[in-house]
């Protein structure tokens, strides 16, 4: 199985601040990864597919990129409702795998 | 707007098998290019691919679970099922059916709400 890790498990940052988090993959998925965010009691929601396309209709703040073993995902501008849990996710290979997550909330 | 909605137990004992089934509706569960899933999370932690199917009745399953897991579709219904046997406390989990775009492990656009099944006696 490719594993994939996230940094940080958990960040606080406040209200306009610039937020990324980063993926990394054991091996080369090309750009077959994923970003969701999940907030509590409620099912993921696709933010980003195959790395850096931004799903319809959500905010342009939401962005990202990388290739192969490293991808970042970026909020440009952090806004009392992006607190959730971040997750990326691959799919060069199944099992289609999950990072652990990375909680973000408000200083 | 397609929607996915899970239903089945919410509680089941150990060693007995996990039934649900995720009902579509607002699509058709037969369109090409997607594929039918479920998704597992137990509490506080994270996700967890179970298997996938495609309308036509291919199936793929996490090696982890592939002895356990049966997954199949029911077109007439536009319903897909989930079976997992022998389940332990372990299996505690929010259960998710969804869609997934181009290939059994591909964007997930869309979701079911999620059902919390407990394995306790």
């Amino acid at each position: 199985d490719i594993q994939m890790t996230q940094s940080p498990s958990s960040l606080s940052a406040s209200v306009g601040d610039r937020v990324t988090i980063t993926c990394q993959a054991s091996q080369d998925i090309s750009n077959y990864l994923n970003w969701y965010q999940q907030k509590p009691g409620k099912a993921p929601k696709l933010l980003i597919y195959d790395a850096s396309n931004l799903e319809t209709g959500v905010p342009s703040r939401f962005s990202g990129s990388g290739s192969g073993t490293d991808f970042t995902f970026t909020i440009s501008s952090l806004q009392p409702e992006d607190i959730a849990t971040y997750y990326c996710q691959q799919y060069d290979n199944l099992p289609q795998t999950f990072g652990p997550g990375t909680k973000v909330d408000i200083k | 707007q397609l929607q996915l909605q899970e239903s089945g137990p919410g509680l089941v004992k150990p060693s007995e098998t996990l039934s649900l089934t995720c009902t579509v509706s607002g699509g058709s569960i037969s369109s090409s290019s997607y594929y039918w899933g479920w998704i597992r999370q137990p509490p506080g932690k994270g996700l967890e691919w179970i298997g996938s199917i495609y309308y036509s009745g291919s199936t793929y399953y996490n090696p982890s679970l592939k002895s356990r897991v049966t997954i199949s579709v029911d077109t007439s219904k536009n319903q897909f099922s989930l079976k997992l046997s022998s389940v332990t406390a372990a299996d505690t989990a929010v259960y998710y059916c969804a869609r997934q775009f181009r290939d059994a492990g591909g964007p997930t656009r869309y979701w079911g709400q999620g059902t919390l099944v407990t394995v306790s006696s």
